[in-house]
């Protein structure tokens, strides 16, 4: 069965940085085209960043533009988001997401990473 | 930029109707997704594609959409659908959401 399971999240000081990962089982991972949505806390979902089914096109909210990096490798079945010069209000759950299609509809998502930017 | 509004709460009589809409210009134009979240849990597909409901989801969850909001139906609320919903759109090539909206059951 198709599972996307992200690990990397922590603690971190304001300026630091974090990698997420992603990585999925299941179904043809270069198939598809990958994202992270992020939820603060008792808040609602964002989404951050996302990347073509080969890598070669990556997309980014503008206020994480500049400091996350998304990027995948297809050989690894693995999903990435190098964060840097974190901010506390980066401060978030970050879930990986499968999109079923074209600008479609999210079917699957992992339980997600947990990341704090507290000093 | 495009912006989905919802209700930020919506209260429904168990074994009642519930309703929670989701607005946006010209929504009807656009492919509408619902999403249901329970605590710590992750997002899982009620709706997709304005009023196709995925395999595993019960036929009491319908969507509409047109003109100006796109609505997501629960019939014979259960005290298991109390919990956050949110609409999704896209628009220039970005997924988005509404704020989302939690539903009580009485």
């Amino acid at each position: 069965q198709v599972q996307l399971l992200e690990s990397g999240g922590g603690l971190v000081k304001p300026g630091g940085s974090l990698r997420l990962s992603c990585t999925v089982s299941g179904f043809t991972f270069n198939d598809y085209y990958m994202y992270w949505i992020r939820q603060a806390p008792g808040k609602g979902l964002e989404w951050v960043s996302h990347i073509s089914s080969r890598g070669d096109s990556t997309y980014y909210a503008d206020s994480v533009k500049g400091r996350l990096t998304i990027s995948r490798d297809n050989a690894k079945n693995s999903l990435y988001l190098q964060m840097n010069s974190l901010r506390t209000e980066d401060t978030a759950v970050y879930y990986c997401a499968r999109l079923r299609g074209f600008v479609d509809y999210f079917d699957y998502w992992g339980q997600g990473a947990l990341v704090t930017v507290s000093s | 930029s495009y912006d989905l509004t919802q209700p930020l709460s919506v209260s429904v009589a168990l074994g009642q109707t519930a309703t929670i809409t989701c607005g946006g210009n010209n929504i009807e134009s656009k492919n509408v997704h619902w999403y249901q979240q329970k605590p710590g849990q992750a997002p899982v597909l009620v709706i997709y594609r304005d009023s196709n409901r995925p395999s595993g989801i019960p036929e009491r969850f319908s969507g509409s959409n047109s003109g100006n909001t796109a609505t997501l139906t629960i019939s014979r609320v259960q005290a298991g659908d109390e919990t956050d919903y949110y609409c999704q759109v896209w628009d220039s090539n970005t997924a988005v959401f509404g704020g989302g909206t939690k539903l009580t059951v009485l």
